[in-house]
């Protein structure tokens, strides 16, 4: 079974809106990361968040870890038609493994 | 300019055709990874290598196997294609074994199409 399971698995917003994608995992980790996959491309690093963090912010992305809870939630603010991709949560176990979750699909109507 | 270039980045092929899927990486990354994607699914991890002498199985190896050739080249092999490896795979590199975090650097990936 997955590590890492984004929710929810598609969402459709307009252009302007924020979008809200979350991520929940089962064992410790060491950090986990967001990446960004444009349709048929590779993964683009986007933000990475330790296990002794929060919160981060880099530009319009806003991510958030609740290690408590076992749960992430990556915020894109004012989104706009090109941030249609998909969005991957990893994490990195201790012993630098990273694994995936099934992501989740944004589309943003313009 | 590509830094993870993989080749080629489409295939078609037969069943129990031996496929070799190749990468090569101009970042200076130690660690190479391979990835298969399937809708619905994610990433799942087939190898990965830390060094040219260090190859280590991921959660799905069977039926496939690899080579690090040197640091810049790590190719996948298939040994005799069957039709559920049809899927997109993706070759990572990370220099994360240089005291970083496991940041992974993607290629642009490979189409397998097993028929």
């Amino acid at each position: 079974s997955q590590q890492g399971e984004e929710d929810p698995q598609a969402l459709s917003i307009q252009e302007g809106e924020n979008a809200t994608m979350n991520c929940s995992y089962k064992t410790s980790i060491n950090n986990l990361q967001w990446y960004r996959q444009n349709s048929g491309r590779g993964l683009v690093h986007l933000i990475l968040i330790r296990s002794n963090e929060r919160e981060k912010h880099s530009g319009r992305l806003r991510v958030t870890l609740d290690t408590s809870k076992k749960s992430s939630s990556l915020l894109i603010t004012a989104s706009r038609a090109a941030d249609t991709a998909s969005y991957f949560c990893a994490t990195e176990l201790y012993g630098n493994k990273l694994v995936f979750g099934a992501g989740t699909i944004l589309r943003v109507k313009s | 300019d590509a830094d993870v270039t993989q080749t080629p980045r489409n295939r078609i092929t037969k069943t129990g055709k031996r496929i070799m899927l190749e990468c090569s990486q101009t970042k200076g990354h130690d660690r190479m990874y391979w990835y298969r994607q399937d809708p619905g699914l994610g990433l799942r991890l087939i190898y990965y290598s830390f060094d040219v002498k260090d190859i280590n199985k991921g959660e799905i190896s069977d039926g496939y196997s690899v080579s690090r050739q040197a640091q810049a080249k790590f190719s996948l092999s298939l040994e005799s294609a069957i039709p559920n490896q049809t899927a997109l795979y993706f070759c990572a590199t990370s220099d994360a074994g240089q005291g970083n975090n496991e940041k992974l650097f993607f290629g642009s990936g490979t189409q397998l199409s097993v028929l």
